[in-house]
């Protein structure tokens, strides 16, 4: 089973503070996307990244796609309460998506 | 009607009822999923359909019936479900069917909030 890991689990900051979520897994994925949920709703994609050490910048976020492509990471700059929700990873191998169990962020004014 | 739709969006049902959950994608998509979010878990998939024929079954408990009538509609029949089945139902679509390669960005529905008495 592919098991991709999110840390941390929890992140509360306030408005203006920068922060970094982690995903991590020990399998090599051919894409990897990030999606943002919020509460009663599905999630929606953010990116997608594809290429080992590829960077993509949206606004105020930057994802980066680990070189062996096992990992990736995503960075928000000066987070707004906009910004609150659940951070889901999902790495793409063989036509599957495997999710991570998420990053629940809360940006506090 | 835009993306990705799913109705009821709450649903109550006891153990012993027959209901159906419904998702539509406007999308013009070749794969549609069902996934169950439970709290402090990451998304299980359930079921996949691709060009209408369903591609995976991730040993979910025959209680979930999937249906794929097209490529635009998908269905989960429930009987007879347990108290541990209340979770939130995800539907999502992807313009590339599971066995052609290709990123399979997903598409959600806003998700059917199910409670089981």
């Amino acid at each position: 089973t592919q098991l991709l890991e999110q840390s941390p689990q929890f992140l509360s900051i306030q408005e203006g503070e920068n922060l970094t979520v982690y995903c991590n897994s020990s399998s090599v994925f051919s894409s990897l996307q990030w999606y943002r949920q919020e509460p009663g709703e599905g999630p929606v994609l953010l990116v997608t990244v594809v290429t080992g050490g590829e960077v993509k910048k949206l606004k105020r976020l930057t994802f980066q796609f680990g070189d062996a492509r096992k990992d990736s990471s995503l960075h928000i700059t000066a987070a707004q309460p906009g910004d609150t929700g659940l951070y889901l990873c999902a790495g793409v191998r063989a036509g599957k998506s495997t999710f991570g169990d998420g990053t629940t962020l809360t940006v506090k004014p | 009607e835009t993306g990705v739709t799913q109705t009821p969006r709450h649903l109550v049902m006891g153990m012993t009822n027959k209901k159906s959950l419904k998702c539509e994608q406007h999308l013009g998509h070749n794969a549609m999923y069902w996934y169950k979010q439970s709290a402090k878990k990451p998304l299980e998939l359930m079921f996949v359909y691709s060009l209408e024929e369903r591609v995976e079954n991730n040993s979910v408990p025959s209680r979930f019936s999937p249906e794929c009538p097209n490529s635009s509609h998908l269905f989960l029949h429930l009987h007879t479900l347990q108290p541990e089945d209340s979770a939130l139902y995800l539907c999502a679509s992807s313009q590339d069917s599971v066995l052609a390669g290709g990123p399979h960005e997903q598409f959600f529905g806003p998700g059917t909030r199910l409670t089981v008495l």
